[in-house]
């Protein structure tokens, strides 16, 4: 799977869009864009993921370079709630199960 | 998604005891499932993938007859960790996929020996 890199930490208002970048210079052409957040002391949680289109959920929107180099994951209207750490994570998709391998992750706090 | 259910959330033990940690996967069949550890300040990192009916298959370095893994079922794995000291004191987390999708994971379990 190829390597990701994310800043260490980001600060963002409340009620602000939140754009977290993840640069992925290695990435193949059958590798996925995953992004999941942990948030303290629970289990991490799957928000979104993509091959080359950007992607919308209820979530976020997911916005990948034309190169697939790089992308960012977009929170549109930040709350407290939203504070975590947001991993992005690339690996194959298709075929049987495969575990992940994260990475040290954006810790992002969400400012009143 | 998938729901994960994982137990117990925490739990203290004494060391040299052993203490199982149960996961379950609650509206799919999972054939794969994958326990992490995560230490204070620190990311996941895998442990060991679990299929059912067969061995378990261990990262490097853990221990296989100290994390005793068994998925007897399509929708129970459960993690041993036999006779624990305070070093194995962890947050312990597993996970599920349906084949090479995105991954669900349980609430984790916050192991403490004392």
């Amino acid at each position: 799977d190829a390597k990701t890199t994310q800043p260490t930490s980001m600060d963002c208002a409340e009620g602000r869009a939140a754009n977290l970048p993840c640069n992925h210079s290695t990435i193949s052409g059958n590798e996925y864009v995953y992004w999941y957040r942990q948030i303290h002391s629970q289990g991490p949680q799957y928000i979104i993921h993509g091959l080359k289109n950007n992607e919308t959920n209820e979530m976020a929107s997911l916005i990948i370079t034309e190169d697939r180099k790089s992308s960012t994951l977009i929170l549109p209207h930040a709350t407290l709630r939203d504070t975590a750490v947001y991993y992005c994570i690339v690996r194959a998709g298709g075929g049987s199960a495969r575990q992940l391998t994260f990475g040290s992750g954006t810790q992002l706090t969400v400012l009143p | 998604g998938a729901v994960v259910s994982q137990h117990p959330s925490w739990v203290i033990c004494k060391s040299g005891t052993s203490v199982k940690i149960e996961c379950r996967s609650l509206d799919f069949q999972a054939t794969t499932m994958f326990w992490y550890r995560q230490f204070p300040k620190q990311s996941l990192m895998l442990m060991a993938t679990s299929n059912e009916g067969s061995k378990a298959t261990y990262e490097q370095g853990v221990e296989k007859d100290k994390f005793l893994i068994n998925h007897a079922s399509l929708t129970l794995s459960t993690l041993t960790v036999t006779s624990a000291h305070p070093e194995d004191s962890s947050f312990y987390i597993c996970s599920v996929s349906r084949g090479g999708t995105e991954a669900f994971f349980g609430q984790g379990t916050r192991l403490t020996v004392v």
